[in-house]
């Protein structure tokens, strides 16, 4: 099976960097996706990595190690609209995606 | 403004009733996904379908079937439900690109009673 850990909960204030942490062990690796999801919406799509190293968009980036396991999201300039849950998925070896369970993230004024 | 649907938007069901549940996308994805989403769990895969006329067991089939009669429609049927399918259900379709993003329906949230 797979797992992938990524941590439950995170607060930070607006304006201020928070990274979310994602380890992950699974059957093969054929990429690494980042989702915001928002309370009662759908999933949307954030960022896709498949080489290591780090990949930006606007305030937010992604960073991916494959040796390790292990992908960050950063979200910089935080605004009260990020408040979300942010889901770690990876599609594995026979191309399907596996998600974690997910990071809440609460950004305070 | 092309995408998902999904209908109903929620649902209660009573236990042992048949129930489908309706994906529809205009954007002639070939592949397309069913997901449940638990508190904790986050999304698990029920069943997929790579291409009209071919499906496949995700990681929670059992209690669900799906078929799949042309590229736009991706139905998720419960033949007879149970209390622990209680859930909410995304349907998503990918779009074949490198990297074969996934995209999302509103979801349906269903309450098995």
């Amino acid at each position: 099976g797979q797992n992938i850990d990524q941590p439950t909960e995170m607060t930070a204030t607006e304006g201020a960097i928070v990274q979310i942490n994602c380890t992950y062990q699974t059957s093969g690796f054929n990429g690494l996706f980042w989702y915001q999801q928002h309370a009662g919406e759908a999933p949307t799509f954030l960022s896709y990595n498949v080489l290591d190293g780090l990949e930006e968009k606007g305030r937010f980036s992604s960073f991916l190690s494959r040796s390790k396991g292990y992908s960050y999201l950063l979200l910089k300039e935080l605004q009260m609209k990020d408040s979300a849950s942010y889901l770690c998925a990876v599609r594995d070896g026979d191309y399907k995606l596996s998600f974690g369970a997910g990071t809440t993230v609460t950004v305070r004024a | 403004i092309a995408g998902i649907t999904q209908a109903p938007t929620s649902q209660i069901l009573a236990a042992g009733r048949r129930m489908t549940l309706r994906c529809t996308q205009d954007m002639r994805h070939n592949a397309m996904y069913w997901y449940r989403q638990d508190l904790g769990l986050g999304l698990r895969l029920i069943h997929y379908s790579n291409t009209a006329g071919t499906t496949g067991k995700g990681e929670v089939p059992d209690g669900y079937s799906v078929s799949r009669a042309n590229t736009d429609d991706f139905p998720l049927t419960l033949a007879s439900a149970v209390p622990s399918q209680t859930s909410v259900y995304f349907c998503a379709s990918s779009d074949g690109s490198d990297t074969d993003t996934q995209y999302f329906g509103p979801g349906t949230r269903l309450t098995v009673l």
